[in-house]
C-alpha cells in the first residue's frame, strides 16, 4: 500500500522559513516524480513544486520561485520542501503526492503551515 | 498558466446523474489527454476518481465516468448517493512539468 506522511507543518512569521518532509513507502520511490500540492483555507488546489525522479529536473509556480526548493533523498524515500521567505498567502495544507505517468494517483494527509504574526 | 474552469456547485437528487464541466484551453486539456478528478470530503485529503480523461483507479464504483471533448473535460456521477457529497477537482498535465487545477466544485445531493 502507498504511504505519504508528511511533517514539519507549523506557525511561523512572516519572512521566516520552514522545512516540509514527505516519508514515503510501499512503493520504489526513486522511479517516480513528486510533487508538493497546496490548498489555501477555502481554496482550490495549487501544484507549488515538482521533482524528477533522480532529482535533476525541478518545476515551481512563479509565486514561490526563488522562495522555495523542493529536493528528494531516495535513500531515505523522502521528499523535501524547503520554504523560505513566507508570506501570509502561503498558508495552507501542504500535500506530498505521488506522479504516475502524468497522474498525481497518491496523496498523504497534508501538514498545516500557517504564516502569520 | 491560468486555473481550469468548473461550476462552483452543483446539486442532484439521488438516483440522478450530475455531470461537472472542467474547461482549460489548447494547451492543457485540449492538447493531452492527461486530466484526473479528485474528490475531496472537508478536511481530507484529495482522491483519484478519474485520470488519463476516462480511466477509473481500481476500487472505484464505475458510476463515476469522465470524457473530454476539445478543451473542455466533464466528470459524471450516476446514480448519484449521499455519500457523492463532496468538492469535486479537475487537474490537466500542462506541459513542461506543470500542472493545473480547477477551481472546484462543490456536489450538493439533495
Amino acid at each position: 500500500e502507498v504511504q505519504l506522511v508528511e511533517s514539519g507543518g507549523g506557525l511561523v512569521q512572516p519572512g521566516g522559513s520552514l522545512r516540509l518532509s514527505c516519508e514515503a513507502s510501499g512503493f520504489t520511490f526513486r522511479r517516480y516524480w513528486m510533487s508538493w500540492v497546496r490548498q489555501a483555507p477555502g481554496k482550490g488546489l495549487e501544484c507549488v513544486a515538482n521533482i524528477k525522479e533522480d532529482g535533476s529536473e525541478k518545476n515551481y509556480v512563479e509565486s514561490v520561485k526563488g522562495r522555495f526548493t523542493i529536493s528528494r533523498d531516495n535513500a531515505k524515500n523522502s521528499l523535501y520542501l524547503q520554504m523560505n521567505s513566507l508570506r501570509a498567502e502561503d498558508t495552507a495544507m501542504y500535500y506530498c503526492a505521488r506522479d504516475d505517468a502524468g497522474t498525481l494517483d497518491s496523496w498523504g494527509q497534508g501538514t498545516l503551515i500557517t504564516v502569520s504574526s | 498558466q491560468s486555473a481550469l474552469t468548473q461550476p462552483a456547485s452543483v446539486s442532484g437528487s439521488p438516483g440522478q446523474s450530475i455531470t461537472i464541466s472542467c474547461t482549460g484551453t489548447s494547451s492543457d486539456v485540449g492538447y493531452y489527454n492527461l486530466v484526473s478528478w479528485y474528490q475531496q470530503y472537508p478536511g481530507k485529503a484529495p482522491k483519484l476518481m478519474i485520470y488519463d480523461v476516462t480511466k477509473r483507479p481500481s476500487g472505484i464504483s464505475n458510476r463515476f465516468s469522465g470524457s473530454k471533448s476539445g478543451n473542455t473535460a466533464s466528470l459524471t456521477i450516476s446514480g448519484l448517493q449521499a455519500e457523492d457529497e463532496a468538492d469535486y477537482y479537475c487537474c490537466s498535465y500542462a506541459g513542461s512539468g506543470t500542472w493545473v487545477f480547477g477551481g472546484g466544485t462543490k456536489l450538493t445531493v439533495l
